[in-house]
């Protein structure tokens, strides 16, 4: 069955890029679109976007200025790279799948990456 | 941006109680709204989507009503491992937006 694991540096200092990879395994990421969701500790669940493999994207507007989502298909891979980091984006960062074209449910999930800004 | 206001923030409620919470959206979002529960330390798993269908695999305790701007999630009859907390989710507008979730206790 489809797996989803995020990687990427855990910590990040402030100004700088936050870079996350999600890659694909037990299926073809042509099978869907994919998402980023972020929480912050003992807080909700905040879109950050989605990527469709045409590369095709939309951003949620509160980010958009600094966000970039790719996607690789030959590697089973899709990025996230949020820039100008500050504490404020210290969160654990999800990669997610959308189970259809038709909705915006995400039935699979990875298990999600602690990401820390601090100096 | 579509505000998802979810009540109660949260609840305790005794194994084998019903327990029912709600999702108001903030405008008019027809049936476009999924359901996750959440436990400790894990990502979100999906359980109702499309306001009112059940996920493969997900107990028939918990379902799902409602269109509009008022929604209910229900789960028939309370068990341990339902111990977690629960977002609505609406997709009708970008940004996808999710309430402020319900966390579920186990009185």
């Amino acid at each position: 069955q489809v797996q989803l694991q995020e990687s990427g540096p855990g910590l990040v200092k402030p100004s700088e890029t936050l870079s996350l990879t999600c890659t694909v395994s037990g299926g073809s990421i042509s099978s869907s679109y994919w998402t980023w969701v972020r929480q912050p500790a003992g807080k909700g669940l905040e879109w950050i976007g989605r990527i469709y493999t045409s590369g095709s994207t939309n951003y949620n507007p509160s980010l958009k200025s600094r966000v970039t989502m790719s996607v690789d298909t030959s590697k089973n891979q899709f990025s996230l790279k949020l820039s100008s980091v500050t504490a404020a984006d210290t969160a654990v960062y999800y990669c997610a799948r959308a189970r259809d074209i038709t909705s915006d449910a995400f039935d699979i999930w990875g298990q999600g990456t602690m990401v820390t800004v601090s100096s | 941006d579509i505000q998802m206001t979810q009540s109660p923030s949260s609840l305790s409620a005794s194994v084998g109680d019903r327990v029912t919470i709600t999702c108001q959206a903030s405008q008019d979002i027809s049936n476009y709204l999924n359901w996750y529960q959440q436990k400790p330390g894990k990502a979100p798993k999906l359980l109702i989507y499309h306001a009112s269908n059940l996920e493969t695999g997900v107990p028939s305790r918990f379902s799902g009503s409602g269109s509009g701007t008022d929604f209910t999630f229900t789960i028939s009859s309370l068990q341990p491992e339902d111990i977690a907390t629960y977002y609505c989710q609406q997709y009708d507008n970008l940004p996808l937006t999710f309430g402020g979730g319900t966390k579920v206790e186990i009185k």
